[in-house]
């Protein structure tokens, strides 16, 4: 089956400090690939997307690279702001379906201090 | 503004009670999904609805009910609920068939606690 294994939180880092959270997947065929973010309080936002393999997504500063060789979709920012202290969940869409069923990673917590 | 609206926002209930979470989403989708999140869990799909068919129920206990009476509208029924049901519960819609790689977008959930 289709699955998504992000790395364990939580992440703490200091302002302006380089963010990375891992993304691997397992799924058959060519899976579209997403990042949401969840504010405290709030629901998922979609961050960025890629559809493709070698497709970056990119907004707000992170970006993330389809690697189709490695399976994975690594989240990157080059300096993260206290704004940025949310939980991040990697997503895939393997398709299959008419209606765009989502695999979801656990989330990962991010918390920067200033 | 996310588009998809989530009342209420917060809902205390006994076990005993009855009442009903509301979706509304106002970006021309065509199918809507009900999410569990629970503290220190992984979220849950729990249906999901095609054109107003539910075409995925997982394994959810009778205890809630979802209804669907238009592309725009969905809802989650709540009867003896019990106090593991606390959690925050998430509305999704997304633009299914033909595209059905577009993303899901989220209200801001219903926080529902169970005394």
């Amino acid at each position: 089956g289709n699955s998504v294994t992000q790395m364990e939180g939580p992440v703490t880092l200091s302002e302006e400090a380089f963010l990375t959270i891992n993304c691997t997947y397992t799924a058959t065929g060519y899976p579209s690939l997403f990042w949401y973010v969840q504010y405290p309080g709030e629901g998922l936002q979609l961050l960025l997307k890629a559809t493709k393999a070698d497709d970056k997504g990119s907004n707000k500063g992170f970006e993330a690279t389809y690697r189709k060789e490695t399976t994975s979709f690594h989240l990157e920012k080059g300096s993260v702001q206290v704004s940025d202290s949310a939980v991040y969940f990697c997503a895939l869409n393997a398709g299959g379906t008419s209606y765009g069923k989502l695999t979801f990673g656990q989330g990962t917590i991010l918390t920067v201090h200033p | 503004e996310t588009g998809v609206t989530q009342t209420p926002r917060h809902l205390v209930m006994g076990m005993t009670n009855k009442k009903s979470l509301k979706c509304e989403q106002h970006l021309g989708h065509n199918a809507m999904y009900w999410y569990k999140q629970s503290a220190k869990k992984p979220l849950e799909l729990m249906f999901v609805y095609s054109l107003e068919e539910r075409v995925e129920n997982n394994s959810v206990p009778s205890r809630f009910s979802p209804e669907c009476p238009n592309s725009s509208h969905l809802f989650l029924h709540l009867h003896t609920l019990q106090p593991e049901d606390s959690a925050l519960y998430l509305c999704a819609s997304s633009q299914g068939h033909p595209e059905s790689n577009q993303p899901q977008h989220f209200g801001d959930g219903t926080r529902l606690s169970i005394l």
